[in-house]
């Protein structure tokens, strides 16, 4: 089984902090991604990465950045926390040449 | 208008109903068609997904895909309490990026 595990269930930061969430998978695949999934908005890519020290922007890069340095991980950056980044983040992997993505079980991050 | 359309819900059933989810899409392009549950506070899961037209059957899921008329459906037959969750559907063009499309997800209830 594809297991793709997500280094906090919940993480509460104050506004200002560097926040790093991390995501590793344990299949080797190729390209992992970072989504965002707020209510009413469905999920939004933020970045995403086909290779190590790959990264390519999503949607909504704005306030993010990623670190690929290891195949299997693949982390998510804040640089300086917002209120408006209190989100549901989903990380997902994909084997190459697949659409179908695994995901892991999320980070709810609440930003006060 | 959104490239993929979903009704957000909650579609509320009674337990052994049969339940019909779907989305619309505007990208004639798209060939892969995936559906994903989500249960509360878990990330999604893939569930099924068909490539290009036609039924694809798993169980009590039946994924249908019709691209005359950019509409996809998931069916659930004898519905559970336990298939109460978000169902996402997802797309994306064979060939090219292999970073999909989601929907914005239906909420479904199955009470007993």
């Amino acid at each position: 089984d594809v297991k793709v595990t997500q280094s906090s269930r919940y993480l509460v930061k104050r506004t200002g902090e560097k926040v790093f969430l991390e995501c590793v998978q344990d299949m080797d695949h190729e390209n992992m991604f970072w989504y965002r999934q707020d209510p009413g908005l469905g999920l939004r890519l933020i970045y995403f990465s086909y290779d190590v020290k790959m990264k390519e922007k999503g949607d909504i890069p704005e306030g993010y950045s990623v670190s690929r340095e290891k195949k299997e991980r693949f982390s998510l950056i804040l640089e300086s926390a917002s209120t408006n980044q209190t989100s549901m983040y989903l990380c997902a992997s994909t084997p190459d040449s697949s659409y179908e993505q695994y995901f892991g079980p999320g980070t709810r991050l609440t930003v006060t | 208008q959104k490239e993929v359309e979903q009704d957000p819900g909650p579609l509320s059933v009674p337990e052994g109903a049969i339940v019909s989810l779907n989305c619309t899409y505007s990208n004639s392009a798209f060939q892969y068609f995936m559906w994903y549950r989500q249960y509360s506070r878990k990330g999604p899961e893939l569930l099924m997904y068909t490539y290009s037209s036609g039924n694809k059957e798993d169980g009590r899921f039946t994924a249908q895909v019709d691209k005359s008329s950019k509409y996809i459906s998931l069916f659930i037959r004898d519905s559970q309490p336990s298939d109460s969750a978000t169902y996402l559907c997802a797309m994306t063009s064979s060939g090219g990026s292999y970073i999909p499309t989601f929907g914005r997800g239906t909420s479904l209830i199955v009470h007993p």
